[in-house]
């Protein structure tokens, strides 16, 4: 089993639809969990952490499944400039050592 | 404030050639990583330094690549001899604290560096 595994996409999306990504980890003494986002042919940059109790941060929702080792986010009322690759990321044996899955390409189409 | 720096940010080699990668992190940031980036792929842990200590190598083919942050600041990475499948992007990261301490710390990355082998 991949330490970090995530939908292979892509999804294409019109304008204004909800879409929803997931990812699972396969070490469940990890602790911390977080989204990165990547433009095309740019270095990936923090979109959000991953709380216990799920957190919201606008349009964005990331959630975390412990017991089944599954992290989500829900993207809603999809933007054009949410076109990215968005990346699982897991601080796999809790030393920081960020562990990022394969990324799943998000198109929004007009 | 300055971000994280790397050069150069384009290389061409052929195989079995030698190449070094540099990596100079935001300032006062204790943890870097270099991570290898393949087309299509996500980013993949080769190294992790806090300060100038290795905190994880696990996934570095120690055959052929070598990394070293002298003085805890900037930092190398080395391919040799270089093969057709280490042509990626290679990028340095840096966080503020990390390595030991299980923190929410954010990955700051730099441009990334290019490097196609012929």
């Amino acid at each position: 089993r991949k330490e970090v595994e995530q939908d292979p996409g892509p999804f294409n999306v019109p304008e204004g639809a909800t879409v929803a990504f997931n990812c699972t980890y396969s070490n469940s003494a990890s602790q911390s969990f977080f989204w990165y986002r990547q433009d095309c042919r740019k270095e990936p940059k923090l979109l959000m952490s991953v709380y216990s109790s799920g957190n919201e941060d606008g349009r964005f929702t990331a959630q975390l499944n412990r017991a089944s080792q599954y992290i989500s986010l829900l993207i809603r009322d999809s933007k054009l400039s949410d076109s990215a690759t968005y990346l699982c990321v897991v601080n796999y044996y809790n030393n920081n050592d960020m562990r990022f899955g394969a990324g799943t390409r998000l198109t929004v189409k007009p | 404030e300055a971000g994280v720096a790397q050069s150069p940010r384009y290389k061409i080699i052929e195989k079995r050639q030698s190449v070094a990668f540099w990596c100079n992190p935001i300032s006062g940031h204790a943890t870097l990583y270099w991570y290898q980036q393949i087309l299509g792929q996500g980013p993949k842990l080769l190294i992790q330094f806090q300060n100038n200590g290795v905190v994880d190598d696990s996934q570095l083919p120690k055959d052929r690549f070598s990394a070293e942050r002298l003085k805890g600041v900037d930092s190398t990475l080395k391919i040799q001899p270089a093969k057709l499948e280490d042509s990626a992007v290679y990028l340095c990261a840096s966080s503020l604290v990390g390595g030991g301490i299980a923190t929410n710390e954010k990955l700051f990355f730099g441009s990334g560096t290019q490097l196609s082998v012929l």
